[in-house]
């Protein structure tokens, strides 16, 4: 298995646009999670998916974020309008269930000037 | 406040050293799991050591787990500069819907 993949690795956008990251799990894996990290605020939980479903999304900063997640094999996160203070490095993980080891993908760095 | 948090922050140690970080949480857990993030990247999944569980060895680690002070630590013997990383705890938490929750890291520096 190819790991989890993301896409696009590296993102430059001006504030105002709508930006989506996208996410592709390992294979059998059922539960999926977007998480964000900066320097500041350290590794956030944005949200997470159980079998498809979004379980929990307390951790969503406001309603300019947005996750989808339409088949077992693909996720979106979407932010419209980005903000400068969106900036940050965006991370998908998959696993078996909450309780397991989290598989990452590598990142998407998104910078919104 | 954070469920797990390393101590030290950072850690600079000489090649050949052992190197040695410690989590603290806060509630009870099922399980506890160890990250390595290196610069740029994901993090990669290290071990997961279970509540009843004390210690748990894999490679040149070693994790131990004291759930009545609510303390695990990770010892990484004979480092390498390859060892140089960002480590993390993480523990599911209930409060959460058994979602990991992932301390601030402990930034480890092995020097050659």
């Amino acid at each position: 298995d190819a790991g989890v993949i993301q896409s696009p690795r590296h993102e430059v956008t001006e504030m105002g646009q709508e930006v989506t990251l996208r996410c592709k799990p390992i294979s059998g894996h059922n539960s999926l999670f977007w998480y964000r990290q900066t320097m500041m605020r350290g590794l956030e939980l944005l949200i997470y998916f159980n079998n498809n479903v979004p379980i929990d999304d307390s951790g969503m900063p406001e309603d300019r974020f947005s996750a989808k997640m339409p088949n077992a094999s693909f996720s979106t996160l979407k932010i419209q309008p980005s903000e400068p203070r969106d900036s940050a490095v965006y991370f998908c993980a998959s696993s078996f269930g909450t309780f397991y080891e989290q598989y990452f993908g590598p990142g998407t760095r998104l910078t919104v000037t | 406040s954070q469920q797990g948090e390393e101590d030290p922050q950072a850690l600079s140690i000489q090649e050949g050293e052992n190197a040695t970080m410690n989590c603290s949480y806060k509630t009870s857990i099922n399980n506890l799991q160890w990250y390595r993030q290196n610069s740029g990247r994901g993090l990669v999944h290290l071990i997961l050591i279970r509540s009843n569980e004390r210690e748990k060895h894999s490679g040149r680690l070693r994790v131990t787990l004291d759930t009545s002070k609510k303390s695990s630590s990770l010892l990484i013997t004979a480092s390498r500069a390859a060892d140089t990383a960002s480590y993390f705890c993480a523990t599911p938490t209930k409060d959460a819907g058994n979602m990991l929750t992932f301390g601030g890291g402990t930034r480890l520096m092995v020097k050659p």
